[in-house]
């Protein structure tokens, strides 16, 4: 499976954009990107997926590198209950694939 | 509704107590999987069941055993198990996991179990 690399935490301000970064620089052309993110004494919850371009729902938005070697989640406007950990996760697009949650980034917000 | 509900939401049992996990979804998924997740670690894969038939089993002890008896319910059945056993244990669907590429997975809360 290929890897991802994230930061272990960061921080930013309330009300402000936040950026977090994703390396996997092993990713192949079949290999779709997704973030899912934990808070606090919840199960995870699915935030975006992408394989190219850059997407955007009502919960964030996916930067996705040209050479797909990166990705970068993006909170437009941090509130506390953006606060979580945030998974960064490759699946393959053959099926039958399991998500393999690495470290990801514990993310904290300062009010 | 897009809920999938795990009773009870916290289980202590002594290592000779036999329990069951259970897990509910009405969101028509044929995919459901369990996780296990120890403090301050990320999740990780137990079991997925795919159109009620077990489909990856990542090599779990025989002390846990999942069962699904329709396409809505899962269980996890418990015994003789371990202190480090104790853990979160996530359940989770989705849609058919031959999409899984672009496929959601939707989590319950989990279960809190400490065995004793």
């Amino acid at each position: 499976d290929a890897k991802t690399t994230q930061p272990n935490s960061m921080e930013s301000n309330e009300e402000e954009p936040v950026h977090l970064p994703c390396n996997h620089s092993t990713i192949s052309g079949t290999d779709y990107i997704h973030w899912y993110r934990q808070l606090p004494s919840q199960g995870p919850e699915y935030v975006i997926h992408g394989l190219t371009s850059n997407v955007n729902n009502r919960m964030a938005s996916l930067a996705i590198a040209e050479d797909r070697k990166s990705s970068t989640l993006i909170l437009h406007r941090a509130t506390l209950r953006d606060a979580a950990v945030y998974y960064c996760i490759l699946i393959s697009n053959f099926g039958n694939e399991k998500l393999t949650f690495g470290t990801g980034t514990r993310l904290t917000i300062i009010p | 509704d897009t809920e999938v509900t795990q009773t009870p939401k916290h289980l202590v049992m002594g290592m000779t107590n036999k329990k069951s996990l259970k897990c509910e979804q009405h969101m028509g998924h044929r995919a459901m999987y369990w996780y296990k997740q120890k403090a301050k670690k990320p999740p990780e894969l137990m079991f997925v069941y795919s159109y009620e038939k077990l489909s990856i089993n990542e090599s779990v002890p025989s002390r846990f055993s999942p069962e699904c008896p329709n396409s809505s319910l899962l269980n996890l059945h418990l015994h003789a198990l371990q202190p480090e056993d104790s853990a979160l244990y996530l359940c989770a669907s989705s849609q058919d996991l031959r999409f899984s590429s672009t496929d959601t997975q939707y989590f319950g809360p989990g279960t809190r179990l400490t065995v004793l």
